[in-house]
């Protein structure tokens, strides 16, 4: 089955700029959406076909894709940036959707 | 603005059926794929399926001998069965709505609350 890789955990000084990858067999294929989730509140879409913003969603979030590597970066972190980040894809062979392990930021 | 909403048990026996319902609103709910995600306390987000209004359904396939969703227009609300449940079901389930990016690909642009469901005797 198709899996998605995240780094458990990523700090940040706030004002800095933070970046969240995500890996996949051929990531480049597909197209790649991430949540941010906060504790005790259900997941958020942030950014989906790879670097769109949903609307409302602050301009310092941004997406990029390079081979299969996916990286959500937070420029000018602030203290609300602080959460669980989960990037998440559609597998076409299983037609199933996967999500990455997560990513917990810490702005320090 | 749409909504959903989980309801259901928060407590199952192990080896019973786990069934939950998710009502919609704010959204024509005959329009869109409707989808299902649980959450083990602590840790990552697990896609269990999705349904459309025709019955067309799609399942993990790590679920899928389990899994059952369906479809009530006139309710706004569709739901989820899960049976032969054990302790590895314990999570808080989402109930989503599947936004279409292109013809394969999806994401979920809203969520419910969330429903804790605990499966102990």
């Amino acid at each position: 089955s198709y899996g998605l890789s995240q780094p458990p955990s990523v700090s940040v000084s706030p004002g800095q700029t933070a970046s969240i990858s995500c890996s996949g067999d051929k990531l480049g294929d597909k197209y790649v959406s991430w949540y941010q989730q906060k504790p005790g509140q259900s997941p958020l879409l942030v950014l989906y076909e790879d670097n769109k913003r949903r609307p409302g969603i602050p301009e310092r979030l941004s997406g990029s894709i390079s081979g299969n590597t996916a990286t959500l970066t937070i420029s000018g972190t602030q203290a609300m940036d602080e959460a669980e980040y989960y990037c998440q894809v559609w597998d076409r062979d299983s037609e199933t959707a996967v999500f990455g392990g997560g990513t917990q930021l810490t702005v320090l | 603005q749409v909504q959903l909403q989980e309801s259901g048990p928060g407590l199952v026996k192990p080896s019973e059926t786990l069934s939950l319902t998710c009502t919609v609103s704010g959204a024509s709910i005959r329009s869109y794929y409707w989808s299902w995600i649980r959450q083990p306390a602590g840790k990552g987000l697990e896609w269990i399926g999705r349904v459309y209004a025709t019955g067309t359904t799609n399942y993990n396939p790590s679920l899928k001998s389990r899994v059952t969703m369906s479809f009530d227009t006139s309710t706004s609300q569709f739901s989820l069965k899960l049976t032969s449940v054990s302790a590895a079901d314990t999570a808080r389930y989402y109930c989503a709505r599947v936004k279409i990016i292109t013809v394969t690909e999806y994401c979920f642009d809203f969520w419910g609350q969330g429903i804790l469901v605990t499966v102990s005797s």
